[in-house]
């Protein structure tokens, strides 16, 4: 059965103070990585898929990156509006597997 | 481009009651998902539909079933509520059967 880890579970970061969360998974046969940033109460909002070992992708502040055994997600610079719980899921077959969660709380 | 949409966003119900929720998938997406959240932890997969069957199913009781219309809309049904149904239920569309999945806001469902 696929298997999400995620950590830390909870990362508080002053503003401007760079940091990365940890995406470790296994699965049979991956199809395709999936972060996601999810609000209070809302649903998660999608930010990168990657589908390979090697490949990057940023948005404004945040950067992932996957190997064939975890995706590292970097936040460089952060503000307070980059507070959210980051989630990780792994794409197999028709569903995605998610792990729990990093909630990052950005003081200004 | 309309977004995806569920409805109600929250809805207290007791325990042996029956519930429905709805969702309406993004506009071109023939694919729709629904998953449980419970509080602190990730999404779990529910089931899949694609056009119109079910395409895939997670570790749920027969009492969860759903429904999908022509237009590409979704239902989740929930008999015999238990306590612990109480979490967020989301719905996620996307426009094949594998790939970026578009989530709704979710509706909070409370088992009393």
């Amino acid at each position: 059965e696929d298997q999400v880890t995620q950590s830390p579970e909870a990362l508080r970061l002053q503003e401007g103070e760079s940091s990365s969360l940890n995406c470790s998974y296994t699965v049979s046969g991956l199809r395709g990585l999936f972060w996601y940033r999810q609000d209070p109460g809302k649903g998660p909002e999608f930010l990168f898929t990657l589908y390979s070992a090697g490949e990057e992708k940023e948005k404004e502040r945040l950067k992932a990156t996957l190997t064939k055994k975890e995706s590292f997600l970097h936040i460089t610079a952060p503000k307070p509006e980059d507070s959210a719980t980051y989630l990780c899921a792994v794409f197999n077959d028709y569903k995605l597997s998610f792990g729990a969660g990093t909630t990052v709380t950005v003081r200004a | 481009e309309t977004g995806v949409t569920q409805s109600p966003t929250h809805l207290i119900k007791t325990r042996g009651q029956q519930v429905t929720l709805r969702c309406s998938s993004q506009s071109g997406h023939n694919t729709v998902s629904w998953y449980q959240q419970a509080l602190g932890q990730g999404p779990q997969f529910i089931f899949q539909y694609y056009r119109e069957e079910e395409n895939g199913r997670g570790n749920f009781p027969p009492r969860f079933s759903g429904l999908q219309f022509p237009n590409y809309s979704s239902e989740l049904n929930v008999n015999a509520l238990e306590l612990d149904d109480s979490a967020l239920y989301l719905c996620a569309s996307s426009p094949s059967g594998w790939g970026e999945a578009f989530f709704g806001q979710g509706t909070r469902l409370t088992v009393v």
